[in-house]
């Protein structure tokens, strides 16, 4: 089983919908959850942390499901400008020190005008 | 906002050659990572440094690898005889490490094109 999973994709979406990415991760000792995006050829950038309680942030919600090792993301009302891979990424531990991030291999969308 | 830098942001050079690509972390973070993409694969991890030291390596990061912080702000990767395979982008990272805080941030990245 692969550490972090995702559907690759692409989603293809038109603008104004509501698109669900999931993930699953392998490491149930894994402390940390995060989304981040990637445009083509660009840096991961941190678009949010995942909590156990859930949270939101402007369009955007994640949620954490630990018995099952599920993580989400929910974006509301998309943009053109949310066109990008989405990549979920686990760290094992709160050793924050000397944690390394595992990615998942990440989820395309494409908003369509 | 504050971030991290890297430099250069793309570098060709031929097998067998050495190089080095420098990051400069974000000022007041502690923890410091390496990270690479193969074109068309995910991240991957290739080494953390707290404190002057290696916390962790990937089994990626062998002995032609090597990590440094010459001086209070950059960070480098030293690859010492490049392989065909070590074209990849390099992501460089700095986290807090505080309590709350450990959110990693990455760098533009290095293309590194071995030929």
């Amino acid at each position: 089983r692969k550490e972090v999973e995702q559907d690759p994709g692409p989603f293809n979406v038109p603008e104004g919908a509501t698109v669900a990415f999931n993930c699953t991760y392998s490491n149930s000792a894994s402390q940390s959850f995060f989304w981040y995006r990637q445009d083509c050829r660009k840096e991961p950038k941190l678009l949010m942390s995942v909590y156990s309680s859930g949270n939101e942030d402007g369009r955007f919600t994640a949620q954490l499901n630990r018995a099952s090792q599920y993580i989400s993301l929910l974006i509301r009302d998309s943009k053109l400008s949310d066109s990008a891979t989405y990549l979920c990424v686990v760290n094992r531990g709160v050793n924050f020190g000397n944690e390394k991030l595992t990615f998942g291999t990440g989820t395309r969308l494409t908003i369509i005008p | 906002e504050p971030e991290v830098t890297q430099t250069p942001s793309h570098q060709v050079t031929q097998m067998g050659q050495e190089v080095i690509l420098r990051c400069v972390p974000i000022s007041n973070h502690l923890y410091f990572y390496w990270y690479r993409q193969i074109l068309g694969q995910k991240v991957e991890f290739l080494v953390s440094f707290y404190n002057n030291e290696i916390s962790e390596k990937s089994e990626i990061f062998d002995d032609q690898f090597s990590v440094e912080r010459p001086d209070g702000s950059n960070f480098t990767l030293k690859i010492r005889s490049t392989k065909l395979e070590d074209s990849a982008m390099y992501f460089c990272a700095s986290s807090a490490g505080l309590a709350g805080a450990y959110e990693q941030y990455f760098g533009p990245g290095t293309r590194l094109t071995v030929t």
